[in-house]
């Protein structure tokens, strides 16, 4: 079993949508949780960035931390074509450096 | 302000042949990372080197070798290429802190035949 799970979709939603996006994952000890966006042939890009549990907001992004159910979520509100991407979530342990530890990422596609 | 860069995009090699994927970051970071990305398994850690002078093994070591250069060059080498090896190569930068963010460049595709 990996250490963090994620649905690889493909997920195809309307323009205008809101979406959601999910990571489980199995280490307690996780601190940090990341979500990137990654367009065709391209790098990720750092999209959303959280430490322990909660909430936090950019713009039509949200992420969310449930430490006690080992759970991460991304949701995007007013989804624009643009938001086509492949999404991957990333976590690290507190004195972990940045070695990263990746899920498979999830494929959106927003359709007109 | 070019961020990450890596040479070659793409590279096809034959099975034993070697070759060298190159990496230069302009932000001044500490920290550089290479990563592999294959279909339904992420991208996954083979070496990281948290300052100029070390480095270390990620989750897939085997079969790769790197160098620090200097701060600004990360070098990623396969000795002897195998079908296995076939992938999409990521180098990133970041600063030293835990949590701070990752910058990818745009990927080396190797193909070993």
């Amino acid at each position: 079993q990996k250490e963090v799970e994620q649905d690889p979709g493909p997920l195809s939603v309307p323009e205008g949508a809101i979406v959601s996006l999910n990571c489980t994952y199995s280490n307690s000890a996780f601190q940090y949780f990341m979500w990137y966006r990654q367009y065709s042939r391209k790098g990720p890009e750092l999209l959303m960035y959280t430490y322990s549990s909660g909430n936090k907001e950019d713009g039509r992004f949200t992420a969310q931390v449930d430490k006690s159910s080992k759970y991460i979520s991304l949701f995007i509100r007013d989804s624009q074509p643009s938001d086509s991407a492949t999404y991957l979530c990333a976590m690290t342990l507190t004195g972990g450096g940045n070695k990263l530890t990746f899920g498979t990422g999830t494929q959106l596609k927003v359709e007109l | 302000n070019a961020g990450v860069t890596q040479t070659p995009k793409f590279q096809v090699l034959k099975t034993g042949q070697s070759m060298t994927l190159q990496c230069a970051q302009d932000m001044n970071h500490n920290s550089m990372y290479w990563y592999r990305q294959d279909p339904g398994m992420g991208l996954r850690l083979i070496y990281y080197s948290a300052s100029e002078g070390t480095t270390d093994k990620g989750e897939v070591p085997n079969g790769y070798n790197v160098s620090r250069l200097n701060k600004r060059e990360f070098s990623l080498r396969l000795e002897s290429a195998a079908p296995s090896q076939t992938s999409v190569y990521f180098c990133a930068s970041s600063e030293v802190a835990t949590g701070s963010p990752l910058h990818f460049g745009n990927g080396t595709r190797l193909t070993v035949t």
